[in-house]
């Protein structure tokens, strides 16, 4: 069965970097783009970029531009997303998800989150 | 401020049909389909319209999507507690290259 397996909670400074993992499994990995979407508490969804993890081209939110990198491993079928200089504002839960197609908004398969926290 | 536009409320009583709307621009529902989800505390959303009126695998037939021009609708009747949670619209803006999505609408089973 599909599954994306996140990496475990985070908790950083501001200013600081911090990088997430999203491990696919039950599919050909090349075969899907991979987005991420972030949700700080209690607020909606919003979208930070997708991977194409056979060619490894990344488009991102202009909201993130220049502070968040998205990069594949094909031997591990993994995707992560670094994103740096963070805020306050950063403190959210984000999302792997898998799209079924390059501009597509459906996402059948979730990962199940990674909350990051940025404090002092 | 969110791309997509919803209402951040809606209400029902069990068996009452309750209507979510969305509307966008020429560049994200104008032009590309529209995914609804609903989303339960502390879980990923889960997807339960796509390409416009498409249902996913074992959707209700009492759930049901439309779009007309540069806005889209989600319907439930039948209203069940079970229905209770945060809804969102989704689409591609072609001007924002990436996907927008709705502030989220949240439901209530009154």
């Amino acid at each position: 069965q599909v599954q994306l397996v996140q990496s475990g909670a985070e908790l950083r400074k501001p200013g600081a970097s911090v990088k997430l993992s999203c491990k696919a499994s039950g599919y050909t990995f090349t075969s899907y783009y991979i987005h991420w979407v972030r949700q700080a508490p209690g607020q909606g969804l919003e979208w930070v970029g997708i991977i194409n993890p056979n060619s490894g081209r990344a488009d991102y939110s202009q909201t993130f531009q220049g502070r968040v990198t998205l990069t594949r491993d094909t031997s591990t079928s993994t995707v992560y997303m670094e994103l740096s200089s963070l805020r306050s504002d950063d403190a959210a839960l984000y999302f792997c998800a898998r799209g079924q197609g390059a501009r597509a908004s459906y996402y059948i398969y979730w990962g199940q989150g990674t909350l990051v926290t940025v404090s002092p | 401020q969110s791309v997509l536009s919803q209402p951040p409320s809606a209400s029902g009583t069990p068996g009452q049909r309750v209507s979510i709307s969305c509307s966008g621009t020429s560049s994200n529902i104008g032009t590309n389909t529209v995914t609804w989800y609903q989303q339960l505390p502390g879980t990923a959303p889960k997807a339960l319209i796509f390409s416009n009126n498409q249902p996913s695998s074992g959707l209700p037939d009492r759930i049901s999507g439309s779009k007309s021009g540069t806005s889209a609708s989600l319907a439930i009747s039948g209203l069940q507690s079970e229905d209770e949670g945060d809804y969102y619209c989704a689409s591609w803006d072609d001007s924002l290259n990436g996907v927008v999505f709705g502030g989220g609408t949240k439901l209530t089973v009154l």
